[in-house]
């Protein structure tokens, strides 16, 4: 079974610098799709970025990269000129085919934005 | 435009009662999700349709009975609760392209369900 680890339960960062959130996976498959996704405290889940395994350019949306190595199985999101609004809890998700299109979550990384 | 959207958000309620909540999407997709996410913020997929066929079933017991009428709704009834039911409940939706692996899950605001 696939599963999606998120080594840092909690993160900081300050005001207009940048994070990198860590997600590692274990998979034996070689199509899927890889997700982060932020809960604000309203706890609604709004997608991030997200990674196609067959592509080997990194996906950026605007503030947001990540950095996708497959054979490390590894995809971790960097914050740049972080945002007091970015402040939530973050999820990696892994998604494949053969997994029914199911999400598999990570445990989740609260970031602290400070002044 | 709410793209998914659930109801109620919050539910209180006691331990033995039935209770349901809806949920409905306006984006045209075919695939319907529940998850669920615990006190400790896990979240993990509970029971998916396709067209209103359910293609997944998790392990989670036969209290939890999801209907979907048509593609465009996906309602998870639950009988006798109890505490441990206490949690968040997403739905979501996502179009599955035959052949392709290119479809991205929109989430509902939640269910914040209490069992006391």
């Amino acid at each position: 079974a696939q599963t999606v680890t998120q080594s840092q339960p909690e993160m900081s960062v300050q005001e207009a610098e940048t994070v990198t959130l860590s997600c590692t996976y274990d998979t034996s498959e070689s199509d899927y799709y890889l997700f982060w996704y932020k809960q604000p405290p309203s706890r609604q889940m709004i997608l991030v970025i997200r990674q196609e395994a067959y592509k080997q350019q990194n996906a950026t949306e605007n503030r947001f990269s990540v950095n996708f190595q497959k054979a490390a199985k590894s995809f971790s999101l960097k914050i740049s000129d972080s945002q007091l609004g970015d402040a939530a809890m973050y999820f990696c998700a892994y998604r494949s085919e053969t997994s029914g299109s199911r999400l598999t979550f990570g445990e989740g990384t609260q970031l602290t934005v400070n002044p | 435009d709410t793209a998914v959207s659930q109801t109620p958000k919050y539910l209180v309620t006691q331990m033995g009662n039935d209770k349901s909540i809806k949920c409905e999407q306006n984006l045209g997709h075919d695939t319907m999700y529940w998850y669920k996410q615990d006190s400790k913020k896990f979240l993990k997929i509970m029971f998916s349709y396709n067209n209103k066929e359910l293609i997944i079933n998790e392990t989670v017991p036969n209290r939890f009975s999801p209907k979907s009428p048509d593609k465009a709704h996906l309602n998870l009834h639950i009988n006798s609760l109890e505490l441990g039911d206490s949690a968040v409940y997403f739905c979501a939706s996502s179009q599955i392209s035959p052949g392709e692996y290119t479809d991205t899950q929109y989430f509902g605001p939640g269910t914040r369900l209490t069992v006391l």
